[in-house]
């Protein structure tokens, strides 16, 4: 089975901390990606890696940046953290072969005061 | 995403009672993926689906996907209180690109 693994379930910052959540999975996976998931709007993709030192802007990557140093391992920085950016962060890997599923962590239900 | 449509937005069902979730596109699906979510944690992933036809089965769920390959359906049989969640389709759309539908919100009332 796949494993996706977020290193906090839970996280309280400040606003205008550096804020990393950190994703590993441990499928060998191609792709991973970084959503948020807030009421009435769904899940939200904020940035991709379809391989390691390669990133691309899903589609409210603003505030955030990413980085794939190695393949198992997906982190999503928020550079200064706002109230805003309170939300559930959801991470998931799928493999790079056609129509697979996306596997998804526990997810981090990040507060930012 | 408007990609895909999800209906109903929320369901409330007596426990013992069949329901069915639907899933829309107006685009070819290639890949139709079925999630759970409890409230607060993670997707976990249930079935996917690829042939126009496919139909498949876990326990008391099936999932279906229409011989045009444009629309899914999520049926529970005899739910029960384990059920409750929010039920979310994906797909691989044509294009190469995935996307998400906005949820159902099932609760069932033991």
């Amino acid at each position: 089975d796949v494993k996706v693994t977020q290193s906090s379930r839970y996280l309280v910052k400040r606003t205008g901390e550096k804020v990393f959540l950190e994703c590993v999975q441990d499928m060998d996976h191609e792709n991973m990606f970084w959503y948020r998931q807030d009421p009435g709007l769904g899940l939200r993709l904020i940035y991709f890696s379809y391989d390691v030192k390669m990133k691309e802007k899903g589609d409210i990557p603003e505030g955030y940046s990413v980085s794939r140093e190695k393949k198992e391992r997906f982190s999503l920085i928020l550079e200064s953290a706002s109230t805003n950016q309170t939300s559930m962060y959801l991470c998931a890997s799928r493999g790079g072969v056609t129509n697979q599923p996306q596997h998804f962590g526990d997810g981090t239900r990040l507060s930012i005061l | 995403s408007q990609e895909l449509e999800q209906s109903p937005q929320s369901l409330i069902v007596q426990e013992g009672k069949n329901l069915t979730i639907n899933c829309t596109s107006s685009k070819t699906l290639y890949g139709l993926y079925w999630y759970k979510q409890k409230y607060g944690e993670g997707l976990i992933f249930l079935m996917m689906l690829q042939k126009g036809g496919e139909e498949k089965s876990h326990e008391k769920i099936t999932a279906k996907l229409d011989e045009k390959k444009q629309q899914s359906s999520l049926h529970i049989t005899a739910s029960q209180p384990s059920h409750a969640g929010i039920y979310l389709c994906g797909a691989d759309i044509q294009g190469n690109q995935f996307y998400f539908g906005t949820g159902t919100s099932l609760t069932v009332i033991p």
